[in-house]
């Protein structure tokens, strides 16, 4: 079983739509981030969510808007998509109060 | 805030040569060191780690001993394989509990030949 999964793995889509990135994790940890990743490889947080309340959101764009319906699950809203959005989007978790973090494998998004 | 500096890269090397990739770090606290690693196409895997001043982490043959005193992570292997080549990121977390988050460095590409 995929401890963090993400789908989909590739995204093509034109400028100006909405798209929606999922992510989930069967770790039982409290804890989900999304990071960005630039054509350069430079990873940046995101957002970080503990049970399902937003704790970190390190100034993104509003037309980024996280969801967390349960513990388990982060999902990642953009509206109005960008060139500049293409990257790879990785989701990770970690239990509260350790260094554990485990990552996904990835969500290319390619806006075009 | 927190900040993680890498040497700069690409860096290829011969099978079996040594390898170091310098990381300094700045934090205010006293944070938690790793390595991660990504092999092309893949997320992020962790390579080790280390939690306090003067922990070796080690795996696959790498280690990295987190120096207070020069603020340094740097990773090292002693015979590289060309299973080897991919990015490697050192990164720090200075927290724990809900607030945890890494701050990475960019990055290091290695490519390792036969």
């Amino acid at each position: 079983d995929t401890a963090v999964s993400q789908t989909p793995k590739y995204l093509v889509t034109q400028m100006g739509n909405d798209k929606s990135i999922k992510c989930e994790q069967n770790l039982g940890h409290d804890t989900m981030y999304w990071y960005k990743q630039d054509s350069k490889k430079f990873l940046k947080i995101m957002f970080s969510y503990n049970n399902k309340e937003l704790i970190i959101n390190e100034t993104v764009p509003n037309r980024f808007s996280p969801k967390s319906p349960d513990k388990a699950h982060l999902n990642l809203h953009i509206n109005s998509l960008e060139l500049g959005d293409s990257a790879v989007y990785f989701c990770a978790s970690s239990p509260s109060g350790t260094h554990g973090y485990t990552f996904g494998s990835g969500t290319r998004l390619t806006v075009v | 805030g927190d900040s993680v500096t890498q040497m700069e890269g690409p860096v290829t090397l011969s099978e079996e040569a040594f390898l170091t990739i310098n990381c300094t770090y700045t934090a205010t606290g006293y944070p938690s060191l790793f390595w991660y690693v990504q092999y092309p196409g893949e997320g992020l895997q962790l390579l080790l780690k280390a939690t306090k001043a003067d922990d070796k982490g080690s795996n696959k043959g790498f280690e990295a001993t987190y120096r207070k005193e020069t603020t340094s992570f740097h990773l090292e292997k002693g015979s590289v394989q060309v299973s080897d080549s991919a990015v490697y990121f050192c990164a720090l977390s200075d927290r724990t509990g809900a607030n945890s988050k890494l701050t990475f460095g960019k990055g290091i590409t290695l490519s390792v030949r036969p």
